[in-house]
């Protein structure tokens, strides 16, 4: 089951910064966090994930809170090919692996 | 990264007949793949857990003898929907992950499979 919480939907204007929440408070300490992001009638996509730290790829920065209960995933230049639905999802690292989806959040970037 | 392909991408099949959908890890081998069903405008659900010589695990819920799930080598897993009704339509995603990358290392996904019976 999922184990995490997003807005259903968010509107960024292009080429500013996206800044998509994840809410996961019931995160234990051998979670991990992940974000994936789904083009329409596409597999997910992977873009980065995070334990405690925070984590930068060339796709995004992912910020997770000290308490560990929320995270922040940063498109720092958002375009319109990142309209997307963006899943964040915590993963218990060892066990069966398996990723639980939850309801996403509906990214459009706006022209 | 790494790549997952699976085929077909889309099927049209009739009421009453089996389909198969292949999982294929391109570069990686994955003692574990994973099968989700979506459908519109809905998330992801994970259906079942396919596993490298033994018997896949399903969700609760999910009917073993409806997805057949086989897993025969490292880099192949098929899910065969037998006997598809209407209802069955769906949009089937695989994903894997690189068994010999670590435990904490991201899962990649196919590219997806619709189905349509009619």
């Amino acid at each position: 089951d999922a184990k995490t919480t997003q807005p259903p939907s968010m509107d960024c204007a292009e080429g500013r910064a996206a800044n998509l929440p994840c809410n996961h408070s019931t995160i234990s300490g051998n979670e991990y966090v992940y974000w994936y992001r789904q083009i329409h009638s596409q597999g997910p996509q992977y873009i980065i994930h995070g334990l405690k730290n925070n984590e930068t790829n060339e796709m995004a920065s992912l910020i997770i809170t000290e308490d560990r209960k929320s995270s922040t995933l940063i498109l720092p230049h958002a375009t319109l090919r990142d309209t997307a639905v963006y899943y964040c999802i915590v993963r218990v690292v060892g066990g069966g692996n398996q990723f639980y989806f939850g309801t996403g959040t509906s990214l459009t970037v706006i022209p | 990264g790494a790549v997952v392909s699976q085929h077909p991408s889309r099927v049209i099949c009739k009421s009453g007949t089996s389909v198969k959908i292949e999982c294929r890890s391109l570069d990686f081998q994955a003692t574990t793949m994973f099968w989700y069903r979506q459908f519109p405008k809905q998330s992801l659900m994970l259906m079942a857990t396919s596993n490298e010589g033994s018997k896949a695990t399903y969700e609760q819920g999910v009917e073993k003898d409806k997805f057949l799930i086989n897993h025969a080598s490292l880099t192949l897993s098929t899910l065969t929907v037998t006997s598809a009704h209407p209802e069955d339509s769906s949009f089937y995603i695989c994903s894997a992950r690189d068994t010999a990358a670590g435990v904490n290392t991201e899962a990649f996904f196919g590219q997806g499979t619709r189905l349509t019976v009619v």
